[in-house]
């Protein structure tokens, strides 16, 4: 079956802690993206790549780190800098000139 | 920067009735998106409005788009329980590469 997946679905981490959110999609599509979403919020932009070992910043790209190594994998690191970590982590992907689908999403709970 | 308005934030209707959901957006786009998200879950696309005066439907919702009044509307037609979720547009604020603006979404409960 085609589709994105991110793992693990349910993450807590310690503040101070770097965490890596999973990203993979068999979908062949070319470009992936990271959403934040907040309650009551809609979705805001992290980083996204439009093609391999190439990625720019999105809104909100602070505390953030991603790396585009193969074309089926996004991950996200979640490092000690971004100042409010726990949220709702959406990744995405989009074939040239198509909408975007997204991933289940990753919640990301930091004590 | 790209500004996407929402209204109403929330919204409470009984089965049967029929409302509209209003996407305001500040800036030209080429494309605008609907999405559908129930309580903990994924982003599930609904529609893709690409054109001035665009409308499509599928079952009870009907979405229409005018680009001159950047102005998109999403409407609800003799309301079900199974269509309360939180409805969210998104309008396309990077040109080829197609980055995502969202709206804060509608919260839309259908009461019995």
């Amino acid at each position: 079956d085609g589709g994105i997946t991110q793992s693990p679905k349910y993450l807590f981490r310690k503040e101070g802690q770097n965490v890596t959110l999973s990203c993979e999609q068999n979908l062949n599509h070319d470009a992936m993206y990271w959403y934040r979403q907040d309650p009551g919020q809609g979705l805001r932009l992290i980083y996204y790549s439009q093609i391999v070992n190439d990625f720019q910043k999105g809104d909100i790209a602070e505390g953030y780190s991603v790396s585009r190594e193969k074309k089926e994998s996004f991950p996200l690191t979640v490092t000690s800098a971004q100042k409010n970590p726990t949220a709702f982590y959406l990744c995405a992907s989009r074939r040239t000139g198509g909408e975007q689908y997204f991933g289940p999403g990753t919640r990301l709970t930091v004590t | 920067e790209l500004k996407v308005e929402q209204n109403p934030l929330f919204l409470s209707m009984q089965e049967g009735k029929n409302y509209t959901i209003y996407c305001n957006y500040s800036t030209t786009s080429d494309r605008l998106y609907w999405y559908r998200q129930d309580p903990g879950k994924s982003l599930e696309s609904l529609f893709v409005l690409l054109s001035n005066g665009a409308v499509k439907q599928e079952g009870r919702l009907m979405a229409s788009l005018d680009t001159k009044a950047r102005l998109s509307t999403l409407h609800i037609t003799a309301a079900v329980h199974d269509l309360s979720a939180t409805y969210f547009c998104a309008v396309n604020s990077g040109g080829s590469n197609y980055k995502l603006t969202f709206g804060k979404g509608t919260l839309l409960t259908v009461n019995p």
